[in-house]
């Protein structure tokens, strides 16, 4: 069974470009979640997906990030304009329904590693 | 406000020998406890879950034990392998997954 899978896995920006990243969940995962983990950090909520509805973006910085799941498969996480203090890994993971086992137990992906110039 | 923290951001173990990771945390209305290993340039995967209201759960070498008077998680490791080097983050879910800083561990030959 294929896992999370994210593009690009690298990618090097100057500093007010556009970015955008894409991530293809597991098969029959409903609950899609971006993830954000600077150097030393752990993995940081940005925003999470019931099927197409995002139910918790509260992290999301809206002023310059969005994200959408259209059909309630594959996601994109825009950045526009990115900053330097936006470089770091975005994390993608998936699962069964947050509600109906909230054991936590999430399927990453490898992650976009972002630079910003 | 840090509500998971990871105290220690590396540990070094001789093969053979036990690891202890250690993980505290501050809300006591966390549903489930869980251990992620990560390897370099690879997402994290999960290890082991406890349930909020177990205090020990084994999986083959690993052990995860759970004090809630203490608010306080420890991932056992034994006996810790070469392979087992990899930095390891706690979590606790309660409506959402919230991790702690990692903590980096190697294992020694």
């Amino acid at each position: 069974e294929a896992g999370v899978v994210q593009s690009p896995r690298y990618k090097i920006i100057e500093k007010k470009q556009p970015v955008a990243f894409w991530c293809n969940p597991i098969s029959g995962h409903n609950t899609l979640y971006w993830y954000l983990q600077n150097l030393g950090q752990g993995p940081e909520l940005l925003i999470r997906y019931e099927n197409e509805e995002a139910v918790d973006d509260s992290q999301l910085p809206k002023d310059r990030f969005s994200a959408e799941r259209l059909k309630g498969v594959d996601s994109t996480l825009k950045i526009q304009p990115a900053e330097l203090g936006d470089s770091a890994v975005y994390l993608c993971a998936s699962s069964l329904s947050w509600g109906s086992s909230g054991t936590g137990e999430l399927f990453f992906g490898e992650g976009s590693r972002l630079t910003v110039l | 406000d840090q509500q998971v923290k990871q105290n220690s951001p590396s540990l070094s173990v001789q093969e053979g020998r036990i690891s202890i990771l250690n993980c505290d945390y501050t809300n006591s209305m966390f549903d489930y406890f869980l251990w992620y290993k990560k390897y370099p340039a690879e997402g994290p995967t999960f290890l082991i879950s406890i349930s909020s209201i177990k205090d020990k759960n084994e999986d083959g070498r690993f052990t995860v034990f759970l004090n809630k008077s203490a608010k306080h998680l420890s991932l056992h490791i034994v006996p810790s392998q070469p392979g087992d080097s990899a930095v390891y983050f706690c979590a606790a879910a309660g409506g959402k997954l919230i991790f702690g800083q990692g903590t980096e561990l190697s294992v020694k030959p």
